[in-house]
């Protein structure tokens, strides 16, 4: 397709269940990054790739958390024993070329809206 | 580390009236920066850049921003809203590395 796709759209998970959340970045983007979107603040930075190696996981706010992006392409976001407070949208976005003050502009899929009951 | 703070949270305009959002970071080296949109319903997209070069950035839809380096500062303006400038606007800095940093978000309100 033509932008960042994320799938699925909503996620509703019980407290304790693990999840994966998907991003197909645009095609041929090297840098991908995911953010995590607490309701009513901006983007946080959670991880960034540069093709299928993860060169940022700083943001990332416990080991529950983990990603990777084993081809360079499609990435994926692992939340373990969710917990409520990891209730957030997340955010991936992808960029052509790689990170640096000379950073193309980052492209955002529309967000996976995760629920912890 | 870097942050952003935008002034205001919620702002509510008639059509046609100008819009101003300030935007601040705290960073004293060289920044990109950025303003992205989130209409209702839709995901964020690039509204403005910049990078170097003039400080006066022209965007889409009308939008434009200043950058003053001695302010820290990169606010937003248009001149004229419309109704379809209802939205969520987030100021965004990169500095000296790949992540960006946004504000905590402004929301617009236009009334018809």
């Amino acid at each position: 397709g033509a932008g960042v796709s994320q799938s699925p759209r909503y996620k509703v998970a019980k407290r304790g269940q693990d999840v994966a959340l998907r991003c197909d970045p645009i095609s041929g983007h090297v840098s991908l990054f995911w953010y995590q979107q607490a309701l009513g603040q901006g983007p946080e930075f959670l991880t960034y790739f540069q093709n299928e190696a993860q060169l940022d996981k700083s943001g990332l706010p416990s080991d529950r958390f983990f990603a990777e992006r084993p081809e360079g392409s499609v990435s994926t976001l692992k939340i373990q024993r969710t917990q409520q407070e990891d209730s957030a949208v997340y955010l991936c976005a992808s960029s052509l070329t790689r990170g640096g003050l000379t950073l193309n502009e980052q492209f955002f899929g529309p967000g996976t809206r995760l629920t912890v009951l | 580390a870097q942050s952003v703070s935008q002034h205001n949270h919620h702002v509510i305009l008639s059509e046609a009236a100008s819009l101003e959002l300030g935007c601040n970071y705290s960073y004293g080296g060289t920044v990109n920066l950025f303003w992205y949109v989130q209409y209702p319903g839709q995901h964020l997209q690039l509204l403005l850049k910049y990078f170097s070069g003039d400080p006066l950035v022209k965007g889409i839809k009308g939008f434009e921003a200043e950058f003053i380096k001695s302010k820290f500062s990169f606010n937003l303006r248009k001149p004229s809203v419309q109704w379809s400038d209802t939205a969520e606007y987030f100021c965004a800095v990169n500095a000296e590395d790949y992540k960006l940093s946004f504000g905590a978000g402004t929301t617009v309100t236009v009334r018809a």
